[in-house]
């Protein structure tokens, strides 16, 4: 399997319900980063979480990381129809390494219906 | 807000023909990245640019593609003679590295070959 793999590939749920997605990856990596994609529409950054810190939060978004099962976990709370979205873990290394670059994950596609 | 942007929007294009794709990366970033989706599928990592010379490229990445800094503001991604399957949305996203490693994304150029 790939660096950055995702579940649920598609989830739907009802506004106001909590959303949860997964990520897993392979190798060691600096930080983990989630970004939103509407459809046909560019990247937006939500959050990032380096490998050293087991949790974060930004506003309704709680994100956790497990370095030892390598994955992480993205929470949305009190969905909403605007988090309509495709959801992408992308991983980083140190710049020692790669110098930056992003390995994404294959997404989740979140429908929340009103 | 500072922002990437990327022209055009849609570019359609037949086979074998050369194509430059545009962006603009926000103005003090130093690090620069192209990045491709093929429709329904994950984000792929293309190339990275730092002081006028690329960094890292990935498989893809190869000797029909090259990219440049022309001046101070623009970054482009030329693809030389394009083949069907370089059908996708590019992404430019530059990051300015001081602690963070987030990269700020353009809205992208959908590029067709037909």
């Amino acid at each position: 399997s790939q660096q950055g793999e995702e579940d649920p590939q598609a989830l739907s749920i009802q506004e106001g319900e909590n959303a949860t997605m997964n990520c897993s990856y392979k190798t060691s990596i600096n930080n983990l980063q989630w970004y939103r994609q509407n459809s046909g529409r560019g990247l937006v950054h939500l959050i990032l979480i380096r490998s050293n810190e087991r949790e974060k939060h930004s506003g309704r978004l709680r994100v956790t990381l497990d370095t030892s099962k390598k994955s992480s976990s993205l929470l949305i709370t009190a969905s909403r129809a605007a988090d309509t979205a495709s959801y992408f873990c992308a991983t980083a290394f140190s710049w020692a390494n790669q110098g930056g670059k992003l390995i994404f994950g294959q997404g989740t596609e979140l429908s929340v219906k009103p | 807000e500072p922002e990437v942007t990327q022209t055009p929007s849609h570019q359609v294009t037949q086979m074998g023909q050369e194509v430059i794709l545009r962006c603009v990366p926000i103005s003090n970033h130093l690090y620069f990245y192209w990045y491709r989706q093929i429709l329904g599928q994950k984000v792929e990592f293309l190339v990275s640019f730092y002081n006028n010379e690329i960094s890292e490229k990935s498989e893809i990445f190869d000797d029909q593609f090259s990219v440049e800094r022309p001046d101070g503001s623009n970054f482009t991604l030329k693809i030389r003679s394009t083949k069907l399957e370089d059908s996708a949305m590019y992404f430019c996203a530059s990051l300015y590295r001081g602690s963070s490693y987030e990269q700020y994304f353009g809205p992208g150029t959908r590029l067709t070959v037909t």
